[in-house]
């Protein structure tokens, strides 16, 4: 099946900094890339849609200057928190669909678990 | 209303046992729908997608949809305890084409 790729898995951050998530399609090209967010027994949220070669769509309410994505090529994104803060703390997951269709399903990433102290 | 709602359980079943999972969704128009399985720390991963009217089995799973109750269930047969884990309903919508998920229900299986 379609594999994605996440990194880094886990990560621990003081509150200000910038911390960034990368996300790969291994073994398949993906112009469009989403990004989930997941607080603890919570659904996921879809934060973004990362489109390569232009400029992500943010949902409502998903800050774009603080979560800033970039789709540099057709097999990753990166999502980049920045001065991040307590709140900030969450899982972050980004997903892919491995061929063309508006009714696909979704492939995951491990995600990326965000501290911040 | 939700988008997509789900029963949240816990829903504790025996081992051997069906498991029986329920999701309704408000888009009447959608024509995709996936369940997904989450482990407790995980990301979400893919085990049955449905797009017509009826049964669709793979495995122990059995994935039933009737678009006009907008109605989507997922029945897991000889339940075990590696099924324990939290089951995500997952629509995609006939508007924007962006899938969104119930708040997912967390099933036990007791060996």
């Amino acid at each position: 099946g379609a594999v994605v790729s996440q990194h880094p898995s886990r990560v621990i951050c003081k509150s200000g900094t910038s911390v960034k998530i990368e996300c790969r399609s291994l073994d398949f090209q993906a112009t469009t890339m989403f990004w989930y967010r997941q607080f603890p027994k919570k659904s996921l949220m879809l934060m973004a849609t990362s489109n390569e070669g232009s400029k992500a769509t943010y949902e409502q309410g998903v800050e774009k200057d603080k979560f800033l994505i970039n789709h540099a090529s057709l097999t990753l994104s990166t999502l980049t928190v920045t001065s991040a803060h307590p709140e900030d703390s969450s899982f972050y997951i980004c997903s892919a669909k491995d061929r063309a269709g508006l009714n696909s399903p979704l492939h995951f990433g491990n995600g990326t678990r965000l501290t911040v102290t | 209303q939700k988008e997509v709602e789900q029963n949240s359980g816990p829903l504790s079943v025996p081992e051997g046992a069906i498991a029986s999972l329920n999701c309704t969704y408000s888009d009447r128009g959608s024509q995709s729908f996936f369940w997904y399985r989450q482990y407790s720390g995980k990301s979400p991963e893919l085990i049955m997608s449905i797009y017509s009217n009826g049964d669709k089995e793979d495995g122990r799973f059995t994935a039933q949809l009737n678009k006009a109750s907008q109605y989507v269930s997922l029945l897991i047969r000889d339940s075990q305890p590696s099924d324990s884990a939290t089951y995500l309903c997952a629509v995609i919508s006939s508007n924007d084409y962006k899938l969104s998920f119930g708040a997912g229900t967390t099933v036990t299986v007791r060996a």
